[in-house]
């Protein structure tokens, strides 16, 4: 029990659509990173909020987007869906400043299916 | 950038017996290294991490590992399996400030009685 929680669990969506992610941290943790696993490889890292500002971004296209509110949840937006967005989809807060020693904890996922 | 490399897609180990999961990395600075463990409809738990002193790392559960600059290794050992190990692992190299954590694809692990 990571005291993170996700939802929705799983979600069906089709190309072209909006869909929009959210997750709820710990209190205290002002961090929080969103990770796309897709079916049977590792998370990969999509973007790290830090006190509601973007602090850094992997691999992906813009439709990607996230929001960080106050009170230690957010949001990852995907705009355009496609078929190959279909995945798991973590996220993992952590206490404090962004830091590579900080230790993250992750929610349990949503899954999104695209049709 | 950082990289990491699962050689072992699937791994079956008896109950009892001791367990070696193998990672390579690649990253030219010092790396900063994890071990997770993800079970099925479950998040990622950290087991273990790494970022300097001691090379041999002591985990939760019973797990260790063991840093090895010159074989750009970080391997996970247990000496003693049990069923509910049973999961996927993952070794995962770490950045300045974490922002851009790299995670191998994954080693399964299935403990047979």
């Amino acid at each position: 029990e990571t005291g993170v929680t996700q939802s929705p669990t799983h979600l069906i969506k089709t190309r072209g659509q909006q869909v929009t992610l959210r997750c709820s941290s710990q209190s205290g943790h002002n961090t929080v990173s969103w990770y796309q696993q897709a079916l049977g490889q590792g998370p990969q890292f999509i973007f790290q909020y830090y006190r509601e500002e973007e602090n850094g971004r992997g691999n992906f296209p813009p439709r990607f987007s996230g929001l960080q509110f106050p009170n230690y949840s957010s949001e990852l937006n995907v705009n355009a869906l496609e078929l190959d967005d279909s995945a798991l989809y973590l996220c993992a807060s952590s206490l404090g400043r962004p830091s590579s020693t900080d230790t993250q904890y992750f929610g349990p996922g949503t899954r999104l299916t695209v049709l | 950038a950082q990289s990491v490399t699962q050689p072992d897609i699937h791994i079956t180990v008896s109950e009892g017996a001791s367990l070696e999961l193998r990672c390579n990395y690649s990253y030219g600075a010092t790396p900063y290294l994890f071990w997770y463990v993800q079970s099925p409809g479950q998040g990622l738990q950290l087991l273990l991490k790494y970022f300097s002193g001691d090379t041999l790392v002591q985990g939760i559960k019973g797990f260790e590992a063991e840093f090895k600059r010159s074989q750009s290794s970080f391997n996970l050992r247990k000496p003693s399996v049990h069923w509910s190990d049973a999961a996927e692992y993952f070794c995962a190299v770490g950045a300045r400030n974490n922002n851009d954590m790299r995670f191998g694809a994954g080693t399964r692990l299935t403990v047979k009685p």
